[in-house]
């Protein structure tokens, strides 16, 4: 069994399209993220929520709307698509959210925006 | 300036030999290093996690060290396999427990 998953694998739209990221995790972990990997392959945060409520929002352009309806779900919603929004998004979790916990990571969803 | 650098970017080793990564961090103040082994088309995989006090951790044929007094680790493949051709990525963890993500290594492995 997948510990987290993100659907879809794959995702390419046009410009101004709305579109969604799902994720779960079911290792009932209370903290689960949303990062961003660039071009350069830096993984960024952008999100994290703890049971169900957000925690950190690292300056994240509005566009982009988390939505948690329980703890093993963290949902991504990107509103008026831009290019620079291309990237890989990896959803991930860990077991409470201490800085010394493991994070496990879904597969990664690749965004194409055209 | 990224508080993580790693290197090489990339390295080409043969089926069996070792070899040594690099990371340098300036994350000030400093909670934990992790590696982290990422698969093309795949999300990391924890491989170590270290505190202030660890000098060295190992996960099998993976063996971490870390000096935080220079603020550097290094992560040692052991008679390496073609499955550990993948990008290995250095975090640092400051007490906010806000992670420094490096751009990785990539590391191929030939036979």
């Amino acid at each position: 069994d997948t510990a987290v998953s993100q659907t879809p694998k794959y995702l390419v739209t046009q410009m101004g399209n709305d579109k969604s990221i799902k994720c779960e995790q079911n290792l009932g972990h209370d903290t689960m993220y949303w990062y961003k990997q660039d071009s350069k392959k830096f993984l960024k945060i952008m999100f994290s929520y703890n049971n169900k409520e957000l925690i950190i929002n690292e300056t994240v352009p509005n566009r982009f709307s988390p939505k948690s309806p329980d703890k093993a779900h963290l949902n991504l919603h990107i509103n008026s698509l831009e290019l620079g929004d291309s990237a890989v998004y990896f959803c991930a979790s860990s077991q409470v959210g201490g800085s010394n916990e493991k994070l496990f990571f879904g597969s990664g969803t690749q965004l194409s925006v055209l | 300036k990224n508080q993580v650098e790693q290197s090489p970017q990339s390295l080409i080793i043969l089926e069996g030999k070792n070899c040594t990564l690099q990371c340098n961090y300036t994350v000030s103040p400093f909670s934990n290093l992790r590696w982290y082994k990422q698969d093309t088309g795949r999300g990391p995989v924890s491989l170590t996690i270290m505190t202030f006090s660890e000098n060295t951790k190992s996960n099998g044929r993976y063996t971490a060290t870390l000096d935080a007094d220079t603020k550097q680790s290094s992560l040692h493949i052991t008679a390496s396999q073609l499955s550990d051709s993948a990008s290995y990525i250095c975090v640092v963890s400051a007490n906010d427990y806000k992670l420094s993500f490096g751009a990785g290594t990539t590391v191929t492995v030939r036979a």
